[in-house]
């Protein structure tokens, strides 16, 4: 399969603002997708970004794509408690497989 | 649509049991994933099916794990026998594959082996 390298652990003060890093190494992937992961849940899409956009803004969350460094970030504006989770990041080529890190776990600190 | 559906959710087994993990996908999905999440080696794919082929099976881990899918609706994932080292959360995923792009994970079995 394709590698896909996340940090495993990132603590934020509540209120502050999360920055979740990943990098791929398939670059003909297609999409590039932000998951979350609540405990004893399954995996959730939170985002997703099509390859050929730079920046993609969905409320308190901005994903940006670096093709060139094969680079893609998640910002969570605000950080809240209730964003504890676990945050993979995933590519696929046009949806037909995902390829998946290891995953973040984000612990939000009051 | 009540999402993708495992069972069972949980599973103990007493080492060198067999043990079978079932997936019914979201209605419509032509492709289907088993995914193992563990705390070493986080999420990895198992095996990818697409219209219930076998696609890619390169992840499953050893001649003790196979995986079926014998109609659109339905897919195991069976371990014999289970080791220890197999306890993990394995999760199923389905997709409606190209263009629709998100995968839909099920809620996941987490399966102990002692």
């Amino acid at each position: 399969g394709e590698d896909v390298e996340q940090s495993l652990f990132l603590s934020v003060r509540e209120g502050d603002s999360s920055v979740i890093n990943c990098t791929y190494t398939d670059s003909s992937s297609t999409y590039l997708y932000w998951y979350k992961q609540e405990p004893g849940a399954g995996l959730q899409l939170l985002t997703y970004i099509f390859s050929n956009m730079d920046m993609k803004q969905d409320q308190r969350l901005t994903v940006l794509l670096n093709k060139k460094d094969k680079h893609l970030s998640l910002r969570i504006a605000d950080t809240q408690t209730g964003d504890s989770a676990i945050y993979f990041c995933a590519e696929s080529i046009y949806g037909n497989q995902f390829y998946f890190g290891t995953g973040t776990s984000l612990t939000v600190i009051p | 649509d009540a999402g993708v559906i495992q069972s069972p959710r949980h599973e103990v087994t007493e080492m060198g049991q067999e043990v079978t993990l079932r997936c019914k996908p979201i209605s419509g999905h032509n492709s289907l994933f088993w995914y193992r999440q563990t705390m070493m080696r986080g999420l990895e794919l198992l095996i990818y099916f697409n219209n219930n082929v076998p696609i890619d099976d390169s992840g499953m881990p050893e001649d003790r794990f196979s995986a079926k899918m014998p109609n659109a609706s339905f897919s195991t994932l069976k371990i014999q026998p289970s080791e220890p080292r197999d306890s993990a959360v394995y999760f199923c995923a389905s997709s409606p594959g190209s263009p629709n792009t998100e995968a839909f994970f099920g809620q996941g079995t987490r399966l102990t082996v002692v």
